[in-house]
């Protein structure tokens, strides 16, 4: 149990266009997801959390307008790159907040990979 | 701030060595501390966690102590084995559980037969 899965795994674009990203928990409900970037050989870098039903929290730094986060179910949420460039492309990473007894738990989406060229 | 800090990888093993890789952390209050490991291919997974000072958690062999007088929370294994090369990031959440986490850099472990 408790399974993200993240679609697509990988995608290519080109310079100016607009990428969507989904988050879903297979097998539970999340009122909250996040999302992180990840570059390589670093770690992994919040980006915002993501509320169903309300709207994003962005870490500071993170350019709301440009990476808009829609949390309209329980089981998704969507991170869209928008007029993507080369300085986007990253390994993005999402997590759902699950509950076992008192305690939440993140599980993580295995990522997906986007090149902006 | 609060900031998670790891020893530089990657760290390469012969099969039934011993492992450290160390982590420290820097916060306020009371954080809970979580050792999360990322097979190739696949998302983080909770390795092991400690919620509060003196625990121990433990887990496929791996253990962790979280030391709140040296800020430290460093994973062992007795004797590794090739399965577990594997990337390992060491993590903290805020006394507010919020939910968030901030992870160390993370650690490539590489054991060889």
């Amino acid at each position: 149990g408790a399974v993200v899965s993240q679609h697509p795994s990988w995608v290519i674009c080109k310079s100016g266009t607009s990428v969507k990203i989904e988050c879903r928990s297979l097998d539970f409900q999340a009122t909250t997801m996040f999302w992180y970037r990840q570059f390589p050989k670093q770690s992994l870098m919040l980006m915002a959390t993501s509320n169903e039903g309300s709207k994003a929290t962005y870490e500071q730094g993170v350019e709301k307008d440009k990476f808009l986060i829609n949390h309209a179910s329980l089981t998704l949420s969507t991170l869209t790159v928008t007029s993507a460039h080369p300085e986007d492309s990253s390994f993005y990473i999402c997590s759902a907040l699950g509950g076992r007894g008192s305690y939440n738990e993140q599980f993580f989406g295995p990522g997906t990979r986007l090149t902006v060229l | 701030g609060n900031s998670v800090t790891q020893m530089e990888g990657p760290v390469t093993l012969s099969e039934e060595a011993f492992l450290t890789i160390n982590c420290t952390y820097t916060a306020t209050g009371y954080p809970s501390l979580f050792w999360y490991v990322q097979y190739p291919g696949e998302g983080l997974q909770l390795l092991l966690k400690a919620t509060k000072a003196d625990d121990k958690g433990s887990n496929k062999g791996f253990e962790a102590t979280y030391r709140k007088e040296t800020t430290s929370f460093h994973l062992e294994k007795g004797s590794v084995q090739v399965s577990d090369s594997a990337v390992y990031f060491c993590a903290l959440s805020a006394t507010s559980n919020t939910g968030k986490l901030i992870f160390g850099q993370g650690t490539t472990l590489q054991v060889k037969p």
